[in-house]
């Protein structure tokens, strides 16, 4: 059973359109998380949700907005991608955002804007 | 400012041979946590240790040990007999009272046969 799944693995699109991505994790979190990986590996955390409240929103564009319906899944929606847009995205969880638990990462999906 | 230094970007060594990940830290807070995570070839993140400020104890998991130090603001990672099974992307983390998990940028480990 896999604890944090997100979907779709690989997804290519052009430039202008609009994608999500989802995730859902089955681990009883509270707390979910978006990061971006760049093409140098460099991973950089986008949000963060607590029991469907929004606690950390970084300075990200206001194209990137994530949905919480609940605490099991966190999913993000992104409009107009750019080009900048293409990496890898991680969708991960942990106990509790004050807990200093470690978090849970999905396997990641790859976007490619074209 | 970056709150996790690797310096070592790329490491490459023959098997059996033992490997050292640097991992420097910055913070202000008292109160902090430290981790390592692995991202083999196939992409996934996998978590290794978590380490707490106020537990300077070194630990040893079979062929993996971490050696956290306060006073120089370091957690390295030693590989020892390193297999071709440890390639892979070695990142340290932080977490501290902003409660963001934020990375350092990450070593490639490649172990050659």
């Amino acid at each position: 059973d896999t604890a944090v799944s997100q979907t779709p693995k690989y997804l290519v699109t052009q430039m202008g359109n609009d994608k999500s991505i989802k995730c859902e994790q089955n681990l009883g979190h509270d707390t979910m998380y978006w990061y971006k990986q760049d093409s140098k590996k460099f991973l950089k955390i986008m949000f963060s949700y607590n029991n469907k409240e929004l606690i950390i929103n970084e300075t990200v564009p206001n194209r990137f907005s994530p949905k919480s319906p609940d605490k099991a899944h966190l999913n993000l929606h992104i409009n107009s991608l750019e080009l900048g847009d293409s990496a890898v995205y991680f969708c991960a969880s942990s106990q509790d955002v004050r807990d200093n638990s470690p978090l849970h990462f999905g396997n990641g999906t790859r976007l490619t804007v074209t | 400012a970056q709150k996790v230094t690797q310096a070592q970007t790329e490491i490459s060594v023959v098997e059996k041979e033992d490997v050292t990940l640097d991992c420097v830290y910055e913070t202000r807070d008292t109160t902090y946590y430290l981790f390592w995570y692995k991202q083999p070839p196939s992409g996934e993140l996998v978590f290794l240790i978590r380490r707490n400020s106020f537990d300077e104890q070194n630990e040893i998991s079979g062929r993996y040990s971490w050696n956290f130090q306060k006073s120089t603001s370091s957690f390295n990672f030693t590989i020892t007999a390193s297999q071709v099974v440890d390639s892979a992307v070695y990142f340290c983390a932080l977490k501290d009272n902003d409660y963001k998990l934020s990375f350092g940028a990450g070593t490639t480990v490649t172990v050659r046969a």
